[in-house]
Parts: C-alpha cells; structure tokens; sequence
C-alpha cells in the first residue's frame, strides 16, 4: 500500500519566520508534485519535481526531492499572511498514472 | 493553460436521490481521469481512475455500484453518486491527465455534495 505521509499537520508561524515541511513516501516515484488548497477551493499547483536532486523556487517557497530517502521538503522563508493555506504533495504511481496525496499540512501564518 | 471544468460546484440533494457531476477537458484531450473524494479538514482520497472507452477501475473500498463513473469521449467524465445519503456528503474533485505525460494533472474546480 502506497503511502504518503506529511509532517507536520498543522503549523501556525508568525509572519517572517522560516520552516520547512516534510514529504515521505512509500514507493518507488520519480515525480512529486506540490499543491496549494485554500478553503473551499480546488487545488493549485506550486512544483513538480521530477528527478533526485530536483530543487525548484517560486517566491518565498522552495521544493526539493530526494527520490533515494523518498522524501520531499517544502521550505518556506519569510513566512507572510498570504501563505496561509493548506499545503499537499502527491506522489505519482509508475503504472496507472494515479496520483496519491500526502495527508496536507494546514499553516497558519500569524501577523 | 489546461483547463478542467467541473459541473455542478455546488448541489444539496434529498436522501435517497442520484447525483451527477461532470468533469470535462477543455483544451486538451483526456484519455485518462480521476475522481478524488476529500472530507472536511482531510487530504484527497482517490476514489477511481476512469479510462475513455473502457471501464473505470476503482480503488479498494470504493464501492462501483454506488459510484458510477462513465468516460464516453476524450473531453468528459462523469461520476453519479446512486441513492445518496448524507454520509457521501463531501467535496469531489476530478483531475485530468494531458496526454503529455510530464504535465501533471489538471484539477477542477470541485464539487461540494451535500446529501439531507
């Protein structure tokens, strides 16, 4: 059973700060896609990432991957009110195409 | 870019009906879509992968004859939720996988059902 796990769960930060959320995965993928979800709304994409080392950044965000720990990293810098959202990747299986979401981190970012 | 339009974005039905939701490709030609279920507060769980001109396949746990999925052409998929109740009251979301496969999917806007 494929496996996508996201840590941490929640995350309140105030307004300039730094952090960094975890992606890990239970399955062999060579593409790991990150989203953003806002409430009652559809899904954005930020980045995918499609191979080991991969590192893409857009703004105040920045998504690595490491296919051989199976894990993908979000980090975020400065952290402004507009970041507030809740945040999801996705893990592609190699047959089928089917698409497979992390558990989501919902963060808050406090003025 | 890619769009995917999904129909209706909102319903509240009586118990017991049938719902449909619509999820159509708008520039691009689908031969694969997917159907994701997500409650309040929770990650998206894919429900089923539907395939042009054949049969959907559906993930364990997802009942087929309660979730009844048609994909008749490249540029619409359909999914009907049979005999709702209250308990499939959630937000569905369709994606659509362009046919260049290092594109990744594109989502729809979303469905919020609301089963009374």
């Amino acid at each position: 059973e494929l496996k996508v796990e996201q840590n941490p769960l929640f995350l309140s930060m105030q307004e300039g700060k730094n952090y960094t959320i975890y992606c890990n995965y239970s399955t062999t993928s060579d593409r790991l896609y990150w989203y953003r979800q806002d409430p009652g709304k559809s899904l954005e994409s930020l980045f995918v990432l499609l191979s080991n080392g991969a590192v893409k950044q857009e703004g105040r965000l920045m998504a690595s991957l490491d296919t051989k720990a199976r894990l993908s990293t979000l980090h975020i810098t400065a952290a402004v009110h507009d970041l507030s959202a809740t945040y999801f990747c996705a893990v592609r299986r190699w047959t089928g195409n089917q698409f497979y979401f992390g558990t989501g981190t919902s963060l808050t970012v406090i003025p | 870019g890619a769009v995917v339009s999904q129909h209706p974005s909102w319903v509240i039905c009586k118990s017991g009906t049938s719902v449909k939701i619509e999820c159509r490709s708008l520039d691009f030609q689908a031969t694969t879509m997917f159907w994701y279920r997500q409650f309040p507060k929770q990650s998206l769980m894919l429900m089923a992968t539907s395939n042009e001109g054949s049969k959907a396949t559906y993930e364990q746990g997802v009942e087929k004859d309660k979730f009844l999925i048609n994909h008749a052409s490249l540029t619409l998929s359909t999914l009907t939720v049979t005999s709702a109740h209250p308990e499939d009251s959630s937000f569905y979301i369709c994606s659509a996988r362009d046919l260049d496969s290092n594109q990744p999917q594109h989502f729809g806007d979303g469905t919020r059902l609301s089963i009374l």
